[in-house]
């Protein structure tokens, strides 16, 4: 049970920021919301991670919402590289495994 | 700072053979994952090693099995190889395990593409 909703696929244009949004509606108090990439055939690339603040890393940018329920992960300059699937991940420390959804295929056209 | 490391890159078996995938870690990191992506399907939590014991394991036989090194290094064994065993197979590691309290990035090597025929 990966416990968030992501699209299945989203397009974003060259240059233009990719907003990828993520529901977590039943998150514990205590659960972080991570962000991965995987480029095709690649090892997950670990992105970012929040608690409850918004954050920023050289990255993406990532916008938790006031009741934790949802979040938006964005790449604010989205090039051909950033072409990948991209995992939300809530991760209770329990077993301290990653549960991998589906994620989002992002495709960044030119 | 070199990545977290795995070994072969490609590996390919008959049915009913044993396999041994390796991993070293990020230099520093005491606990090693293993996950299992099969063509098609997400990523499957295996094995969490640190500190040398088991932590925990996934929902797979136990002809899925593996150490953890004193150098922190790890080993993932899959015995009687079976078809569906066929996937690409990924480590992670993060620091050591302070409490329970604690959730730690995990980082991920390129992964061994384990072929069963």
């Amino acid at each position: 049970d990966a416990k968030t909703t992501q699209p299945t696929s989203m397009d974003c244009a060259e240059g233009r920021a990719a907003n990828l949004p993520c529901n977590h509606s039943t998150i514990s108090g205590n659960e972080y919301v991570y962000w991965y990439r995987q480029i095709h055939s690649q090892g997950p690339q670990y992105i970012i991670h929040g608690l409850k603040n918004n954050e920023t890393n050289e990255m993406a940018s990532l916008i938790i919402t006031e009741d934790r329920k949802s979040s938006t992960l964005i790449l604010p300059h989205a090039t051909l590289r950033d072409t990948a699937v991209y995992y939300c991940i809530v991760n209770y420390n329990a077993g301290n495994m990653l549960t991998f959804g589906g994620g989002t295929r992002l495709m960044v056209k030119p | 700072e070199a990545g977290v490391t795995q070994s072969p890159t490609h590996l390919i078996k008959t049915r009913g053979q044993q396999a041994t995938l390796r991993c070293s870690p990020i230099s520093g990191h005491t606990s090693v994952y293993w996950y299992q992506q099969a063509l098609g399907l997400g990523l499957q939590f295996l094995l969490w090693y640190d500190e040398g014991e088991e932590r925990n394991r996934g929902n797979f036989p136990p002809r899925f099995s593996g150490r953890q090194f004193p150098n922190y290094s790890s080993e993932l064994n899959v015995n009687a190889l079976e078809l569906e065993d066929s996937a690409l197979y990924l480590c992670a590691s993060t620091p050591f395990w302070r409490s329970r309290q604690y959730q730690e990035t995990q980082y991920f090597g390129p992964g061994t593409r384990l072929l069963v025929l």
